[in-house]
């Protein structure tokens, strides 16, 4: 079975600071990892993905992710947070294969203190 | 590239009617489609997956008579929420992957569906 944790359902910096989202995984084959943004009601735009290529993935906006596989991890981070990354941040597991089919985290949703 | 729009992006009615959303993926053929639901400051919900051409796969717990998807074309998905139901109130979000492009599903946009 195949599963995502994402830790901190809340997570506040200060504009500047560093951020730092993360995210745990379980799976049974390689995995492929996603890290989605969701604005307020809209729907879900891809940050960076990893897919057994480089383990160090460089996203948008500034983001980027380490693949480590003894840790099952891959947090989201960004050297420098700015007011407009204020979002819902979900990280996502794709099992092995043709099924596009990806099991989600609850999501951590981000907030940026001027 | 991997634009995927959705149709409308807001829609309210009555309870007892029938509402249909459209799913479009722009600029690439889309083999999978999938559907999902998301409760307010809550994850997406995975509905139901749909391969272009054949039946939906619904997920355990979901009403396939209710929630009736139809991915007529490699472009075009479509879910109907049958005799709506207060309930069924929710965003509405579809997402679209293609195996001969990527291994990413890119998402649309949502319809807020809200059922008087």
């Amino acid at each position: 079975a195949q599963s995502v944790t994402q830790l901190g359902s809340h997570v506040s910096v200060s504009e500047g600071a560093l951020v730092l989202l993360r995210c745990n995984y379980s799976s049974s084959v390689p995995p492929y990892l996603f890290w989605y943004v969701q604005y307020p009601n809209q729907g879900l735009q891809l940050l960076l993905k990893y897919t057994s290529a480089a383990t160090l993935v460089k996203g948008i906006n500034g983001f980027e992710a380490e693949f480590k596989k003894s840790e099952t991890s891959f947090h989201l981070t960004k050297p420098s947070a700015h007011m407009s990354d204020a979002a819902e941040y979900f990280c996502a597991l794709r099992g092995g294969g043709s099924n596009y089919k990806l099991t989600f985290g609850k999501g951590t949703l981000l907030t940026v203190n001027p | 590239g991997a634009v995927v729009s959705q149709h409308p992006s807001r829609v309210i009615c009555k309870s007892g009617t029938s509402v249909k959303i459209e799913c479009r993926s722009l600029d690439f053929q889309a083999t999978t489609m999938f559907w999902y639901r998301q409760f307010p400051k809550q994850s997406l919900m995975l509905m139901a997956t749909s391969n272009e051409g054949s039946k939906a796969t619904y997920e355990q717990g979901v009403e396939k008579d209710k929630f009736l998807i139809n991915h007529a074309s490699l472009t075009l998905s479509t879910l109907t929420v049958t005799s709506a139901h207060p309930e069924d109130s929710s965003f509405y979000i579809c997402s679209a992957g293609a195996v001969r492009r990527d291994d990413t599903q890119y998402f649309g946009p949502g319809t807020r569906l809200t059922v008087l």
